[in-house]
């Protein structure tokens, strides 16, 4: 039921670069609505990560970095570790829906 | 540091109402400049926003709105949930999170910032 699309999953090696689109639509992402980004780690509750597109909160590695480019948004990590092998999930506002919204998650994988 | 915690039963039978409680430390949830929020992930799956309550209202996941009551107690520092006529399909981890404004503007969004360790809630038939 999300309207947040994401890969179900992305691998990389560690020191590698991956990135995670999440793709929504003109009454979401495309309207101009922000962009959140967390992470899971397996087991536990999700955890802020990326906030109005771009910015990380503290405490957060300057490894992990978001972006948008029209009805999508981005999140890139670089210098892959193995602490973040997680599930990551996006999250905006449906207009047509009036409903907070999340991505469909995107598993990531440190080969 | 701000600390949520969600309580209530872990097993709730088809057809019933489903209660939770958050209890908020480290802070306080009255005024105007946090919103307080439920979201579910249902056993191998994503997330889902069920709902949000904040000092002047609520806002419900359109879909869940009929069964769907939230409200704060401030004199106790907690906000609760309560989800009726439920189905084995709202079975999940119900996680209670607060919201934050970063900035203003009309497509600007409270982010999930702080958030609960979630409790795992069962229902049977």
């Amino acid at each position: 039921q999300s309207v947040l699309t994401q890969p179900p999953s992305v691998s990389g090696a560690p020191g590698q670069r991956v990135t995670i689109s999440c793709t929504g639509s003109s009454s979401d992402i495309g309207a101009g609505y922000d962009v959140h980004w967390y992470q899971q780690l397996p087991g536990t509750a999700p955890k802020l990560l990326i906030y109005g597109y771009t910015y990380r909160p503290s405490g957060v590695p300057d490894r992990f970095s978001g972006s948008k480019s029209g009805t999508s948004a981005s999140l890139a990590i670089t210098g892959l570790q193995a602490e973040d092998e997680a599930d990551y999930y996006c999250q905006s506002y449906d207009s047509s829906l009036s409903d907070y919204v999340f991505g469909t998650g995107t598993k990531v994988t440190v080969l | 540091q701000l600390q949520l915690q969600e309580s209530g039963p872990g097993l709730v039978k088809s057809s019933e109402t489903l209660s939770l409680t958050c209890t908020v430390s480290g802070g306080s949830i009255s005024g105007s400049s946090f919103y307080w929020g439920w979201i579910r992930q249902p056993p191998g799956k994503g997330l889902e926003w069920i709902g949000s309550v904040y000092y002047s209202g609520t806002f419900y996941k359109q879909s869940l709105k009929s069964r769907l009551t939230i409200s704060l107690d401030t004199s106790k520092n907690q906000f609760s949930l309560k989800l009726s006529s439920v189905t084995a399909a709202d079975t999940a981890v119900y996680y209670c999170a607060r919201q934050y404004y970063y900035g203003s503007g009309s497509y600007i969004l409270p982010s999930f910032d702080y958030w609960g360790q979630g409790i795992l809630v069962t229902v049977s038939s």
